[in-house]
């Protein structure tokens, strides 16, 4: 099983709202992802777990909240966001802990629509 | 910082003619992956190259990782409409093994049927 899911694959919210993004991956891999992509451009990394840890925050704004239960789930929580939040939220992983020779898999996305 | 460059940012194409993307990092990479984003989907891995030099094929596709490790290209022959898409090149940042990724902006080619 190569695939990694996520829950919504669409989300409205508006700016007052709570909400959470959901990622579950079973292909054994112990570092997973959080990406955030706009139109026409790269993925932008956001977060990094290795071994159910946080090892990377590239400086994301604290109204996003990442979470790893275990080594098979990743949350993102979201609160207070603004309209310049809304894009395409992936999910990835890989093999190993986070090392960048492994090619990361990525799940569908969630389209986060704020209002 | 470190950079990975991509070019060209579109192609379009008639089917059959031949597409290639050309990927260059400011600095030597250790190794480098190729993504494809199909219109409305998820980038996919298509393959890593690691060695100096290295190339390799699935196909219609060719991949191709320069002497020095600084630059990376993909080749398509005889493009299909399949192959419409985002193709991002993507390398490690620095020696370290964090698992990030620097992304090239990416380029995305049409083919005309």
């Amino acid at each position: 099983d190569t695939e990694v899911t996520q829950t919504p694959k669409h989300l409205v919210m508006g700016m007052t709202n709570k909400k959470s993004l959901k990622c579950e991956q079973h292909m054994g891999h112990r570092a997973m992802y959080w990406y955030k992509q706009k139109a026409k451009k790269p993925p932008e990394l956001m977060f990094v777990y290795s071994y159910e840890k946080l090892s990377i925050n590239e400086s994301v704004p604290s109204r996003f909240s990442p979470e790893c239960p275990n080594s098979s789930l990743l949350n993102l929580h979201l609160h207070a966001l603004q309209p310049e939040d809304s894009a395409l939220y992936l999910c990835a992983s890989s093999m190993a802990g986070g090392q960048g020779y492994y090619e990361q898999y990525f799940g569908p996305g969630t389209r986060l629509t704020v209002t | 910082g470190q950079q990975v460059m991509q070019i060209p940012q579109y192609q379009h194409v008639q089917e059959g003619e031949d597409f290639t993307t050309y990927c260059n990092s400011s600095t030597t990479l250790s190794n480098i992956q190729w993504y494809k984003q199909r219109p409305g989907g998820h980038p996919v891995f298509l393959i890593q190259l690691v060695k100096s030099g290295e190339v390799k094929k699935q196909k219609r596709l060719t991949f191709q990782f320069g002497e020095a490790k600084k630059n990376s290209s993909l080749h398509i022959t005889a493009t299909q409409t399949t192959d419409v898409g985002t193709y991002f090149c993507a390398g490690p940042l620095g020696s370290s093994n964090t698992g990030k990724l620097i992304f090239g902006q990416g380029t995305t080619l049409q083919v005309k049927p």
